[in-house]
């Protein structure tokens, strides 16, 4: 199986602040890289297929870039409403993997 | 708008089956783009892909499940199912049904996820 690893875990910023999230995989995922945004008990929402599509409907403060095994989540000028887990997924091959998630508090 | 409803037992004994649904309202679970996935999460814990099936009623199962698990799929009824066998507690906790999308292999929308708790 793929594993993925997310880091940080967690961090806290401010509003209006900037934000990376990075997830690295252990083989190369040939851009299949999905982000999730998940809120207290709420289901995961997609936020960037392929590495860096934005979804329809997803504020563009949202970024995803990166190739290989190694990618990022950026989000710029942070709103109170981003404070969630953060969730990277390989979509590359089954089984499809996550990574452990990281929370943001604002 | 498409939805997805998950429904099934809250609870199931140690060694028993675990048997949940999924109703897909607002698309066709037929259509070729999409299959059908489950994935769970333990409380306060990371994701877990189980296994899809596709318009075809073809499933494909994560291997750290064993041969546990078997997923059907009622065109009639547009749903799809999840059945689980011999659950242990490790097996308790918040189960999602998904569309994913094949294009791209990401799920997209989910169920609002159901809690099932393994005990006697």
């Amino acid at each position: 199986d793929i594993q993925m690893t997310q880091s940080p875990s967690s961090l806290s910023a401010f509003v209006g602040d900037s934000i990376s999230i990075t997830c690295r995989a252990s083989q190369d995922l040939h851009g299949g890289l999905t982000w999730y945004q998940q809120k207290p008990g709420k289901a995961p929402k997609v936020l960037i297929y392929t590495g860096f599509t934005l979804q329809s409907g997803v504020p563009s403060r949202f970024s995803g870039s990166g190739s290989g095994t190694d990618f990022t989540l950026t989000i710029n000028s942070l709103h109170p409403e981003d404070s969630a887990t953060y969730y990277c997924q390989q979509s590359y091959t089954t089984p499809f993997t996550f990574g452990g998630g990281t929370k943001v508090e604002i | 708008q498409l939805q997805l409803q998950e429904s099934g037992s809250g609870l199931v004994k140690p060694s028993q089956t675990l048997s949940l649904s999924c109703l897909v309202s607002g698309d066709s679970i037929v259509n070729d783009a999409y299959s059908w996935s489950w994935i769970r999460q333990p409380p306060g814990g990371a994701l877990e892909w189980i296994g899809y099936i596709n318009h075809r009623g073809s499933a494909h199962y994560n291997p750290s499940l064993g041969s546990r698990v078997t997923m059907s799929l009622d065109s009639a009824k547009n749903q799809f199912s999840l059945t689980l066998r011999s659950v242990t507690a490790a097996d308790s906790a918040v189960y999602y049904c998904a569309r994913e999308v094949r294009l791209a292999n990401y799920f997209d929308p989910w169920g609002q996820g159901i809690l099932v708790a393994v005990s006697s």
